[in-house]
């Protein structure tokens, strides 16, 4: 049972637009969700984080927004850069019921941002 | 510098042979994750501990053992019971305190191939 969904595997974006990437949950207790970046062959990196108390946040060209009541979240990167090209994941966890520890991630976006 | 340190890098293996992947971290990090990567599957957690001499399983334990005798050290055993080994693994850690406790860091991962 899959708990985070990221339905769309890629992602190709030309330089200077905005990337959407986009992540669904059916978990209604995951109150804190996390986007990472991953290089081949790399660990993945921590982008951005929000709670469930917010619809949103924002650290630079990136911006995570959180729907609660659709169970949505989606990661903007603008402008978007060819260094953006990477696989991103996103990530939840429900630190209110003392699984905080815990994170589950989707499958993965991969985004290429074409010159 | 501070970091979460993974090793080995690429590891091979026999059937039939366990095998350990380090991991060791000096971030003052309490709690501490095994993940593992599979195409098209996203990370799925193996084992993790939030404080010395204590662990729990994750979503795919079975055929793995760790151990967590040092905050800073949380080695993974594949076992020869794990039917599928070849996959990426990466170790990861957690603050458990602050604005960022609840999000996790990663190590550069350790590839392993039976052979």
């Amino acid at each position: 049972d899959q708990q985070v969904k990221q339905n769309s595997p890629s992602l190709s974006v030309q330089e200077g637009r905005i990337s959407i990437l986009n992540c669904d949950y059916t978990n209604s207790m995951f109150d804190y969700f996390l986007w990472y970046k991953k290089y081949p062959a790399e660990g993945p990196t921590f982008l951005i984080s929000i709670s469930s108390i917010k619809d949103k946040n924002e650290d630079g060209r990136f911006t995570v927004f959180l729907n609660k009541s659709a169970k949505h979240l989606s990661l903007h990167i603008v402008p978007s850069q060819p260094g953006d090209s990477a696989v991103y994941f996103c990530a939840a966890s429900a630190r209110t019921t003392g699984t905080a520890s815990k994170l589950t991630f989707g499958t993965g976006t991969r985004l290429q941002v074409t010159l | 510098d501070g970091g979460i340190t993974q090793s080995p890098k690429y590891l091979f293996r026999k059937e039939g042979q366990n095998v350990t992947l380090s991991c060791e971290q000096n971030l003052n990090h309490d709690a501490m994750y095994w993940y593992r990567q599979d195409p098209g599957q996203g990370l799925r957690l193996i084992y993790y501990s939030q404080i010395v001499n204590d662990f729990q399983k994750g979503d795919i334990a079975e055929g793995y053992s760790v151990s967590r005798e040092k905050k800073e050290s949380f080695p993974l055993t594949v076992t020869s019971a794990q039917k599928n080994p070849t996959a990426f693994y990466l170790c990861a850690s957690r603050p458990g305190q602050g604005n960022s406790g609840n999000t996790i860091y990663f190590g550069e991962g350790s590839w392993l191939t039976v052979v």
